[in-house]
């Protein structure tokens, strides 16, 4: 079964980096992921496609502050210089062969 | 521009109907496939249906399947999602969101549209 997991809650002092983790489940670990942002009452925001090796498309507008890495099953956002902003969840979405679409449960950030 | 907006949402009651639209513009639409997901109240987001950009091929999560129905008409740049026999748990912003050439990331998404199930 894809399942990807992330964790709830996050927070980082503004300025500062912070490193958020999407897991993909056993056996998936060759599996690209999208990272989406969705700020309070709003609707998400697509930031980047993520492959295995780490490789990175981000969305149009999306600033240099937000990176992706990878490394296994994991696969890793990196906030730089943390704005107000940034505040937000953050979701991790992957896709099957052609009929599975999954989103992780969403992780929480809170900027001090 | 690219532009997403979903229309059709509102109030319905247990076993009602409704069809929401996802007006789309600003790209070439029938390249794309296109989904819907959902966002039930304080939830996260859950992928509901997609179809392929010719609109030959859809899918579905379980908890859908045989109520739901995704269509679009690429003359007219516009996807749908005929919503049947809602029940409670139906209750959730509704979002429409491109899937890329080949159903993977989703990588432009609209405002969404609410769907209330209450009697």
């Amino acid at each position: 079964q894809l399942v990807l997991t992330q964790s709830p809650s996050a927070s980082a002092s503004l300025g500062a980096s912070v490193k958020l983790t999407c897991t993909l489940s056993s056996g998936r670990s060759n599996y690209a992921i999208a990272w989406h942002q969705q700020q309070p009452e709003k609707g998400p925001r697509f930031l980047m496609r993520l492959n295995s090796d780490g490789s990175h498309i981000k969305g149009d507008g999306i600033p240099d502050r937000f990176s992706g890495s990878s490394s296994g099953a994991e696969r890793y956002l990196t906030i730089s210089s943390l704005q107000s902003e940034d505040e937000a969840d953050y979701y991790c979405q992957t896709w099957g062969t052609g009929i599975d679409w999954v989103f992780g449960g969403g992780t929480k950030l809170t900027v001090l | 521009e690219v532009q997403l907006l979903e229309s059709g949402g509102g109030l319905a009651q247990p076993g009602g109907s409704l069809r929401l639209s996802c007006a789309a513009s600003g790209f070439t639409f029938s390249s794309y496939a296109m989904t819907w997901v959902r966002q039930a109240p304080g939830k996260g987001l859950e992928w509901v249906s997609l179809i392929s950009g010719s609109g030959g091929n859809t899918y579905y999560v379980d908890s859908v399947k045989g109520r739901f129905t995704i269509s679009r008409d690429n003359s007219k740049n516009t996807l749908y999602l005929q919503v049947n026999s809602l029940r409670a748990d139906d209750t959730a912003v509704y979002y429409c969101a491109t899937a890329g050439h080949d159903g993977d990331a989703f990588d432009m998404w609209g405002q969404g549209t609410m769907v209330t199930v209450s009697s």
